[in-house]
């Protein structure tokens, strides 16, 4: 089974910064099955990025996915309020399984 | 106006039963794979169940084999998750997700707000 290791647990950042979160397979992962979320309290997850580079519909242009391989990154250029919240990397891998990553929350400073 | 909308959560103890329903309205259900995820509370998410279009491929989570059942109407446009043997480990808010038609890959683009499964004596 891939398991997927998100860093940082935690980030810490003010409005307007720039975000970038990590997502880290435990083998090689297509980059065709790696997406990410965003989801906020009490909510459920919405989907961001597909394919690690695509985005999807309605998601703004500052969330930005990149990577291949075992490395992978959701960058957010700007962050605006309702950006902070907590984001999942997800694969698909064979078997079939499907995983997810701990999360990564991005908090206000 | 196109959405999921889960219900049939609650109290049960462990051992017991309970089945989750999952309404979907606003698009051709028929037409796309549907799976099941739980999230534990303040945990990350965890896939427990897929099922496809027609209902003839299934898949589920080492964690459910053999205790929970997936399946799906589409003349109700209703999916199902019948869950037996529950474990304290099982509570979670369960949501129903769609993945995309016509997806290379296996992600999700709709999701319902979930409901919330507690195992407790």
């Amino acid at each position: 089974e891939i398991v997927l290791t998100q860093s940082p647990g935690t980030l810490s950042l003010s409005p307007g910064e720039r975000a970038t979160l990590s997502c880290r397979a435990s083998q090689s992962v297509s980059s065709s099955y790696l997406a990410w979320y965003q989801q906020k309290p009490g909510q459920a997850p919405r989907l961001l990025i597909y394919g690690a580079s695509s985005r999807a519909t309605g998601i703004p242009d500052r969330f930005s996915g990149s990577g291949s391989g075992t490395d992978f990154t959701l960058t957010i250029s700007r962050l605006e309020p309702e950006d902070f919240a907590v984001y999942y990397c997800q694969q698909y891998g064979s078997s079939p399984k499907l995983t997810f990553g701990g999360g990564t929350k991005v908090e206000i400073k | 106006q196109v959405q999921l909308v889960e219900s049939g959560g609650g109290l049960v103890k462990p051992g017991g039963s309970l089945r989750l329903s999952c309404a979907a309205s606003g698009f051709t259900f028929s037409d796309y794979y549907m799976s099941w995820i739980r999230q534990a509370p303040g945990k990350g998410l965890e896939w427990v169940s897929y099922i496809s279009s027609s209902g003839s491929t299934i898949y589920y989570a080492d964690s459910v084999k053999g205790r929970f059942t997936i399946s799906r109407d589409n003349a109700k446009n209703s999916l199902y998750l019948q869950m037996n043997s529950l474990r304290a480990e099982d509570t979670a808010v369960y949501y129903c997700a769609r993945e995309p038609k016509g997806a290379v890959g296996w992600y999700f683009d709709l999701w319902g707000r979930g409901t919330l499964v507690t195992v407790s004596s």
